[in-house]
């Protein structure tokens, strides 16, 4: 098994539907984040989580909501899709200091 | 503010034909700097972490460098599935952990 599950792998959702996106990790790290990747933009932070009870609103957090459920559990919404939110989404966890392990990512097409 | 800019955007090889790869970084303080290898539709792979300057680190045909401004990747003797997009990040010292990526560097090697 994964060490960072995500589901769903794809989604097709269209325009003001809202959608959940969730994540679950093994690795028993406290930290989480959300990011979302566009061509030639590279990976761009919406929320993270450094334990619990602890949720902050990363670089482009917009139109998009999280809920940390348990230390593996991580869930990103969007209240209202819309088209430019179209994108490859990836859930990823660390240590303190260390590197991120990332999902196998979530592709989003809003219709 | 902290930004890291990868050089050049795509890399077309041929097998065999080493080259490197650029990633420049202005960063307040410099905890480390990642190397990630990502394939179409996946996550990104942890590659190496770098502390400081004049430190290396190799795997197979793959060697990472950095400097207090700037990591290369240089890719010896390239061979077909090195074929991927090569992501770098760094960790400054008042990012909380967050890592900041480059928008990364697609890599064709064709035999």
């Amino acid at each position: 098994d994964a060490d960072v599950t995500q589901t769903p792998r794809n989604r097709i959702t269209k325009t003001g539907k809202r959608i959940m996106l969730e994540c679950s990790q093994t690795k028993g790290h406290d930290r989480m984040y959300w990011y979302r990747q566009d061509p030639g933009l590279g990976l761009r932070l919406i929320y993270y989580s450094f334990d619990v009870k602890d949720i902050n609103k990363g670089e482009i957090s917009d139109g998009y909501s999280v809920s940390r459920q348990a230390q593996a559990k991580f869930s990103l919404s969007l209240e209202s899709a819309i088209p430019n939110q179209t994108a490859l989404y990836f859930c990823a966890t660390s240590e303190t200091t260390s590197g991120y392990t990332f999902g196998s990512g979530t592709r989003l097409t809003v219709v | 503010e902290d930004q890291v800019t990868q050089s050049p955007e795509a890399l077309r090889l041929q097998e065999g034909e080493s080259s490197s790869l650029n990633c420049s970084y202005t960063v307040s303080g410099l905890r480390g700097l990642f190397w990630y290898r990502q394939d179409p539709g996946k996550g990104p792979e942890f590659l190496f972490t770098l502390y400081s300057a004049g430190e290396e680190k190799e795997k197979e045909r793959l060697k990472a460098t950095l400097t207090k401004k700037e990591s290369f990747l240089h890719i010896t003797a390239p061979k077909p599935e090195d074929s991927a997009t090569y992501l770098c990040a760094v960790h400054a010292t008042d990012s909380w952990g967050k890592l900041q990526f480059g928008a990364g560097t697609q890599v064709v090697v064709t035999p």
